[in-house]
């Protein structure tokens, strides 16, 4: 079966940048679309980044997503942190067996 | 504006069934698809499955079929999530979530199924 890999938890101080990857287990992640939500405790998710790197009105620009073909990963890059991008942040593509397949998320702690 | 609002929380014993809503407004209901995805005390999103809300056509994700059905109240935009046989497993919120697009772009706020004896 397909998955996505996320790092378990990352962290930062304020103003710097941080990245989260997701690794595909199997196949090119190129070939479906990546999408990141962000979940804070106690919320729904919301979309931050979807088609790979597009931003949905109202995301701040300091969110950005990349796709990594040799690493056979995507990125999700949030610059200038701030204390409110404090959530979880999780991964979703589509499988081959027409399936959408969530990472297992990522704690992004800001301090 | 588009709003998914979901039934409460609720408290069941194992074997017992459960029936979830989730009420769309703000766009025509039949013309997206709904998702329903799982979240376990402290797990990460589980992708459950989809609903066509045009033909009622459920597609169930590994792991969710025989216990679990989607179905739909067209005339009262509402979709449902109906599981039976209860698990202690089974417990965690359950999200609607409507696709206009790529993504899940619109979630409903969740319900809380709690299994207990």
């Amino acid at each position: 079966n397909f998955m996505l890999t996320q790092p378990h938890s990352v962290s930062e101080s304020p103003g710097k940048t941080v990245t989260i990857s997701c690794t595909g287990s199997s196949g090119s992640i190129a070939s479906n679309y990546v999408q990141w939500y962000q979940q804070r405790p106690g919320s729904a998710p919301t979309t931050v980044i979807y088609e790979d790197n597009q931003r949905p009105s109202g995301v701040p620009d300091r969110f950005s997503g990349s796709i990594d073909s040799s690493s056979n990963s995507a990125s999700l890059t949030i610059s200038g942190l701030k204390t409110e991008d404090e959530a979880d942040y999780y991964c979703q593509s589509y499988d081959s067996s027409n399936s959408w397949v969530f990472g297992g998320g990522t704690k992004l702690t800001v301090l | 504006q588009v709003q998914l609002v979901q039934s409460g929380s609720e408290l069941k014993k194992p074997g017992a069934s459960v029936k979830v809503s989730c009420k769309a407004s703000g766009y025509t209901f039949t013309s997206y698809a709904m998702n329903w995805v799982r979240q376990a005390p402290g797990q990460g999103l589980e992708w459950m499955g989809w609903i066509n809300t045009n033909t009622g056509n459920p597609t169930y994700a590994q792991g969710f079929t025989g216990r679990f059905v989607f179905s739909l109240d067209t005339s009262v935009s509402t979709a449902y999530l109906q599981i039976s046989s209860l698990k202690a497993e089974d417990t965690a919120v359950y999200y609607c979530a409507s696709q206009t697009t790529i993504d899940f772009d619109y979630w409903g706020q969740g319900t809380l199924v709690t299994v207990s004896s």
